[in-house]
């Protein structure tokens, strides 16, 4: 079984730039989550998808993150203008029930400079 | 809203020998589902454990077990024959039944010395 795939491995942007990071789910896994993880810190969770609707979006800083998933499958979370306090790890993760966990992809290194 | 509090912010332990991490979580939900995730630098999370609250029976795999104590919603990992593989940051996170939202600790990170 394939895992969840993420793209890139790692960015470097300048500040008041814009980035794009792609997650690409475990097949049939209905939830999908994205995480920011900073350094020495557990993952926040940023947005939820369960198929294509957002189920929690409350820590989604919606001034300058947007995130879609496409057909319930793909999913791009997007960061515009990117500030030096985005840098972190951004994490994707996917379920297909709550009791089995999720399952996360190798994650994205943000460096915002 | 519920919080995950793992109150050990490093542990180390000799190759071999046994080391048990702390976790607390604050919830008023009876169904909920608890986990432990692992984080080895390559910065993978990889799930390691998964324990069902309504499941009175403490989960195992392998060398993992956890002390699962609900009333006193405590939910530790006791790694046994600790190896140097096993070098990482641990996350405990929690799932409340009726809801998809997975929620972290703020993690331990685990030294093995050899």
């Amino acid at each position: 079984e394939a895992g969840v795939a993420q793209s890139p491995r790692y960015k470097i942007i300048e500040k008041r730039q814009s980035v794009a990071f792609w997650c690409n789910p475990i097949s049939g896994h209905a939830t999908l989550y994205w995480y920011q993880q900073i350094l020495g810190q557990g993952p926040k969770l940023l947005i939820q998808f369960q198929n294509n609707g957002v189920v929690d979006d409350s820590q989604l800083p919606k001034d300058r993150f947007s995130a879609e998933r496409l057909k319930g499958v793909d999913s791009t979370l997007k960061i515009q203008p990117a500030k030096l306090e985005d840098s972190a790890v951004y994490l994707c993760a996917s379920s297909l029930v709550r009791r089995a966990g999720a399952f996360f992809g190798q994650g994205t290194r943000l460096t915002v400079v | 809203a519920q919080t995950v509090t793992q109150s050990q912010p490093e542990m180390s332990v000799q190759e071999a020998e046994t080391v048990t991490l702390s976790c607390t979580y604050d919830t008023s939900e009876s169904d909920y589902y608890l986990f432990w995730y692992k984080q080895p630098p390559s910065r993978q999370m990889i799930l390691v454990i998964r324990q069902e609250a309504y499941k009175q029976q403490n989960a195992t795999e392998n060398r993992f077990s956890v002390n699962f104590q609900k009333a006193a919603k405590s939910f530790s990992l006791k790694i046994s024959d600790s190896q140097l593989g096993d070098a990482a940051m641990y996350f405990c996170a929690y799932v409340r039944g009726g809801s998809e939202k997975l929620v972290f600790g703020k993690g331990t990170k685990l030294t093995v010395n050899p």
